[in-house]
């Protein structure tokens, strides 16, 4: 089966100019999640998706980060204005259904650098 | 405060050793617990989902243990190859504030020398 497909893999920019990246999960996934990963650390979620209505998204940083996921299908996350801060790799991760035994498949991720 | 966290941080062995790297969690009530294998530069991968009612479970060279009692996992990898290096990361699913979420650890970097 194909993966998660995630683009651009690299990104730079300057503070202050947005962003945004883009995620197709495996076919049939309901659930997606977008992490994001500091150098160094775990993933840390950002939102979670369970077909196109939001389950999760506390940790969202909502004055400027969005996501969406119209159709149920891809998804995208935008960052605006971003912030020195965000420099990270952005993994978005697909399960066929969203309970805490169904397994995650991750993408490549988005590196994102902000100067 | 729901937790994860490995040891040691950084590992440098030789190819053809073995090695143990350790995972300790204070998540309540237990789910499962996993382990991934990330490549640099990609995608976390999964190597193992172990249930309450497994205390070791195999992937190839790859050996997950469990101890439920004291909260510890440990992944024991035999004979080291230089695609083992990586970073392995343990992650333990919460539920917490209504939501369920998964618990990542800070991870493990794996260095194999030839």
């Amino acid at each position: 089966e194909a993966g998660v497909a995630q683009s651009p893999r690299y990104k730079i920019i300057e503070k202050r100019q947005s962003v945004a990246f883009w995620c197709n999960p495996i076919s049939g996934h309901a659930t997606l999640y977008w992490y994001q990963q500091i150098l160094g650390q775990g993933p840390k979620l950002l939102i979670q998706f369970q077909n196109n209505g939001v389950v999760d998204d506390s940790q969202l940083p909502k004055d400027r980060f969005s996501a969406e996921r119209l159709k149920g299908v891809d998804s995208t996350l935008k960052i605006q204005p971003a912030k020195l801060e965000d420099s990270a790799v952005y993994l978005c991760a697909s399960s066929l259904v969203g309970s805490m035994n169904s397994p995650l498949h991750f993408g490549n991720g988005t590196r994102l650098t902000v100067t | 405060k729901n937790q994860v966290e490995q040891s040691p941080q950084s590992l440098i062995i030789l190819e053809g050793k073995n090695c143990t790297l350790q995972c300790n969690y204070t998540v309540s009530p237990f789910s499962n617990l996993r382990w991934y294998k990330q490549d640099t530069g990609r995608g976390p991968v999964s190597l193992t989902i172990m249930t309450f009612s497994e205390n070791t479970k195999s992937n190839g060279r790859y050996t997950a243990t469990l101890d439920a009692d004291t909260k510890q996992s440990s992944l024991h990898i035999t004979a080291s190859q230089l695609s083992d290096s990586a970073s392995y990361i343990c992650v333990e699913p919460s539920f917490s504030g209504g939501y369920n979420k998964l618990i990542f650890g800070a991870g493990t970097r794996l260095a194999v020398h030839p």
